[in-house]
């Protein structure tokens, strides 16, 4: 079964700072998509990464992805308080058909000013 | 809008009452998710369907749950006598095909109460 684990689930930081959110996950997957939660909301998707080394950058975020660590981490430069948010990540399970998404917990993000 | 669409976005049923969501999906969309998000945690897979073929079913569909996508264009899922457990957000997410992004609709709140 595959596990999706994040850390930290919860981080304040201040703005202007750097932070790094991590995820692992157990099994095979060359798939991995980072999405954005605002309370009672729905998730909002901010990148996709589908090969092994790939970067993607928005803004003051930055994703990268490792399958032979089978982790990708999510970077935070110079925080703003707009960024406080639930972020997922989310792999694709390649041993089912229908390539669902298992996702992690979450980290709960709150940037103070 | 050509996003994807849910409706209501909140419902409040008595327990042992029978209720029923609508997915419209992005119109070009083949494939069809449901999720559920309880409080605190990441979705959960429930079902999927492509076009009108459900595929795979989560061991959290009990049998008081099953979810419909006649003619490969909306979904509904129907939950029968309610729980207080079943209380949670249920989401609909649509794909053009296999691996490829995910985009959610915002999301049906359920209380049982």
């Amino acid at each position: 079964e595959l596990k999706v684990e994040q850390n930290p689930l919860f981080l304040s930081m201040q703005e202007g700072k750097n932070y790094t959110i991590y995820c692992n996950y157990s099994t095979t997957s060359d798939r991995l998509y980072w999405y954005r939660q605002d309370p009672g909301k729905s998730l909002e998707s901010l990148f996709v990464l589908l090969s092994n080394g790939a970067v993607k950058q928005e803004g003051r975020l930055m994703a990268s992805l490792d399958t032979k660590a089978r982790l990708s981490t999510l970077h935070i430069t110079a925080a703003v308080h707009d960024l406080s948010a639930t972020y997922f990540c989310a792999v694709d399970n390649r041993e089912t058909s229908g390539s669902r998404l298992t996702f992690g917990e979450g980290t709960q993000l709150t940037v103070n000013p | 809008d050509t996003g994807v669409s849910q409706n209501p976005r909140h419902k409040i049923t008595k327990r042992g009452q029978n209720v029923t969501f609508r997915c419209d999906p992005i119109s070009e969309h083949n494939r069809l998710y449901w999720y559920r998000q309880t409080l605190g945690q990441g979705p959960e897979f429930l079902t999927y369907f492509q076009n009108e073929a459900q595929l795979e079913k989560s061991r959290l569909l009990s049998d008081r749950f099953s979810a419909e996508r006649p003619k490969g264009s909306f979904s509904t899922l129907e939950i029968q006598r309610t729980e207080q457990g079943d209380s949670a957000m249920y989401l609909c997410a649509s794909s053009r095909t296999r691996g490829t992004e995910a985009f959610f609709g915002q999301g049906t709140r359920l209380t049982v109460v």
